[in-house]
């Protein structure tokens, strides 16, 4: 089946340790996202990649990092430089990286990150 | 700037009753998308309709159905005859032309339907 995977659902990690969450798609999509949702609020983006090799900051990039090595895959690295990383983070990619007809968003079940 | 607000933070109502979850957005661009999702409590988000600029016909889909109106740059979504599995938030969001493939999503509205 076609899809987003994202893995592990839960993480727990110690403060001062960088951790990366992992999302792959087989849907052949050009364009992925790395979201943040905090309780009760909305999505709020911190990286994204239009195509391969090349990426952009988003409204929350601070603390993160990315890598689009390959079409398929958008790695995120949640680093010690990050505040507050207690969230659940969702990875999302579309057909198309510029807006048009059929460029929505299809999201992955998520992964809770728990800094302890 | 763009900017998407839902008023409703939360909403309860009962079985078979009909809501609407409101959406009004912000954006200088004369092209753009406009997107409902549904957050169910499993967490992924899942695709509702896409709407663009330039269509503002009503969209129905079973028991959903949605009213764009760009003189009140408003977005609304209505859902018939409401069901205990409609229970999620749902959120509206908007892509600028001008902004690429970015989303710029609302802080979502929660709602919950009692049997």
């Amino acid at each position: 089946d076609g899809g987003i995977t994202q893995s592990p659902k839960y993480l727990f990690r110690k403060e001062g340790q960088n951790v990366t969450l992992s999302c792959e798609q087989n849907l052949n999509h050009d364009a992925m996202y790395w979201y943040r949702q905090d309780p009760g609020q909305g999505l709020r983006l911190i990286y994204y990649s239009q195509i391969v090799n090349d990426f952009q900051k988003g409204d929350i990039a601070e603390g993160y990092s990315v890598s689009r090595e390959k079409k398929e895959s958008f790695p995120l690295t949640v680093t010690s430089a990050q505040k507050n990383p207690t969230a659940f983070y969702l990875c999302a990619s579309s057909i198309q990286p510029t807006p048009g007809p059929y460029n929505e968003q299809f999201f992955g079940p998520g992964t809770r990150l728990t800094v302890l | 700037a763009q900017k998407v607000t839902q008023a409703q933070t939360e909403i309860s109502v009962v079985e078979k009753e009909d809501v609407t979850l409101d959406c009004v957005y912000e954006t200088r661009d004369t092209t753009y998308y406009l997107f409902w999702y549904k957050q169910p409590p499993s967490g992924e988000l899942v695709f509702l309709i896409r709407r663009n600029s330039f269509d503002e016909q009503n969209e129905i889909s079973g028991r959903y159905s949605w009213n764009f109106q760009k003189s009140t740059s408003s977005f609304n979504f209505t859902i018939t005859a409401s069901q205990v599995v409609d229970s999620a938030v749902y959120f509206c969001a908007l892509s600028e032309e001008t902004s690429g493939s970015r989303l710029t999503f609302g802080e979502g509205t929660q709602l919950t339907v009692n049997p």
